[in-house]
């Protein structure tokens, strides 16, 4: 089955540090979403793009975090300067426009 | 987005049939019921989606009331490993929507 690749699996850094986070969507699919999701608030969904486009970012925290499709094969997801509330698993996910999407395994940020 | 309605926990037996239901009362016309479910540690997983008639596919069934204002997921021979969180979202098909997760069912299954 084709897969949604998150690096790196895990992640501690200091808080100030940048953390860059990368999504390999699956080949074919339009659409890729970014997921934050902690013990208290859950799956929160941070921004979505539409063929590389953004469409909505309004869950993300827009002073430090940003979310980008530098090409159709890799999505970002960049937290500068991080803090220790940032701290969660963060999920990216593909699809082809609102049909079914396949999550990845999640990239496990602790910030200390 | 219709909003939806889930119980926050439900217990099932293993071997047995496990039916989680979900309240939509304000879904649209054009708007389909997914269901998505997230195993401890993992990514969710879709698992059905349907817009009116009954569907079935190797992972479970969904009914859909004649209405629409609500649905139920069968798990028809439950085991240990559909223990997971079980999520009803309402969301158009057309073009690129959004996804929100609620905070869904969280479903366990006893030996």
């Amino acid at each position: 089955d084709a897969r949604v690749t998150q690096t790196p699996r895990d992640k501690v850094t200091e808080m100030g540090q940048e953390v860059t986070m990368r999504c390999q969507p699956i080949l074919g699919h339009n659409t890729v979403f970014w997921y934050r999701q902690t013990m208290m608030q859950g799956l929160e969904l941070l921004a979505y793009f539409r063929n590389r486009a953004p469409l909505d970012d309004s869950g993300m925290p827009k002073d430090r975090f940003s979310a980008e499709m530098p090409d159709a094969t890799l999505a970002t997801l960049k937290i500068q300067p991080s803090e220790p509330r940032d701290s969660a698993v963060y999920f990216c996910a593909s699809g082809f426009d609102s049909l079914r999407c396949t999550f990845g395994s999640g990239t496990r940020l602790t910030v200390v | 987005d219709a909003k939806t309605t889930q119980p926050t926990s439900m217990d099932c037996a293993e071997g047995r049939a496990a039916n989680l239901p979900c309240n939509h009362s304000t879904i649209s016309g054009n708007e389909y019921v997914y269901w998505y479910r997230q195993i401890h540690s993992q990514g969710p997983q879709y698992i059905i989606h349907g817009l009116k008639n009954n569907e079935t596919n190797e992972m479970a069934s969904l009914i859909i009331t004649e209405d629409r204002k609500s649905s139920t997921l069968i798990l028809p021979h439950a085991t240990l490993r559909d223990t997971a969180v079980y999520y009803c979202i309402v969301r158009l098909i057309q073009g690129a929507q959004k996804l929100v997760f609620g905070q869904g069912t969280r479903l366990t299954i006893n030996p």
